[in-house]
């Protein structure tokens, strides 16, 4: 099946420790974003890429960090400088040419034990 | 500063009701405009979404938006609204100057049977 796949779809964080979340496509897309969704302020975003080797900071991107050394993978790392990582965490892949619609991975759920 | 602002958090319904969410935006350049929706437990969905030409557009599952350029809005309406409607909503809009896409902060939508 071609999609967007994040994984894992739950994951917890202990203090002063960084996580990586997983977000894979199948899709041939260029761009890769990633979005943090919290209660009442939307989506806003924390880094995307527009082409392999390279990305960009969003408007949120303090205490988060990317790579992108393959089209198809845009893992993203909470690191512990990030104090309030609680968050639902979305990614998203956009094709060259398609007029900015952004597709949309099922999420990864970040929580503070 | 760019942005898109929903008017509406929290809107409940009862089945058949019709519905109209706001959605306001401001930023210049070419405007493109989209609704997308969450429902319970699955991916973000693209309803509709608005380039050029025509603007009213019709999205899926009965729904459609106008864009107003004068009033710089992009309302999301369905006539008569049903129990599986019930869902988050999300404006965005993306400006041909920065090329990001930027949400709204959400409307979650509650339709009682």
């Amino acid at each position: 099946d071609g999609g967007i796949t994040q994984s894992p779809k739950y994951l917890f964080r202990k203090e002063g420790q960084n996580v990586t979340l997983s977000c894979e496509q199948n899709l041939n897309h260029d761009a890769m974003y990633w979005y943090r969704q919290d209660p009442g302020q939307g989506l806003r975003l924390i880094y995307y890429s527009q082409i392999v080797n390279d990305f960009q900071k969003g408007d949120i991107a303090e205490g988060y960090s990317v790579s992108r050394e393959k089209k198809e993978s845009f893992p993203l790392t909470v690191t512990s400088a990030q104090k309030n990582p609680t968050a639902f965490y979305l990614c998203a892949s956009r094709p060259t040419g398609a007029k900015n619609i952004q597709y949309f991975g099922a999420g990864t759920r970040l929580s503070v034990l | 500063a760019q942005s898109v602002s929903q008017h509406n958090h929290h809107v409940i319904l009862s089945e058949a009701a019709s519905l109209e969410l706001g959605c306001n935006y401001s930023y210049g350049g070419t405007v493109n405009l989209f609704w997308y929706v969450q429902y319970p437990g699955q991916h973000l969905q693209l309803l509709l979404k608005y380039f050029s030409g025509d603007p009213l557009v019709k999205g899926i599952k009965g729904f459609e938006a106008e864009f107003i350029k004068s009033k710089f809005s992009f309302n999301l309406r369905k006539p008569s609204v049903q129990w599986s409607d019930t869902a988050e909503y999300f404006c965005a809009g993306i400006s041909s100057n920065t090329g990001k896409l930027i949400f709204g902060q959400g409307t979650t939508l509650q339709v009682k049977p």
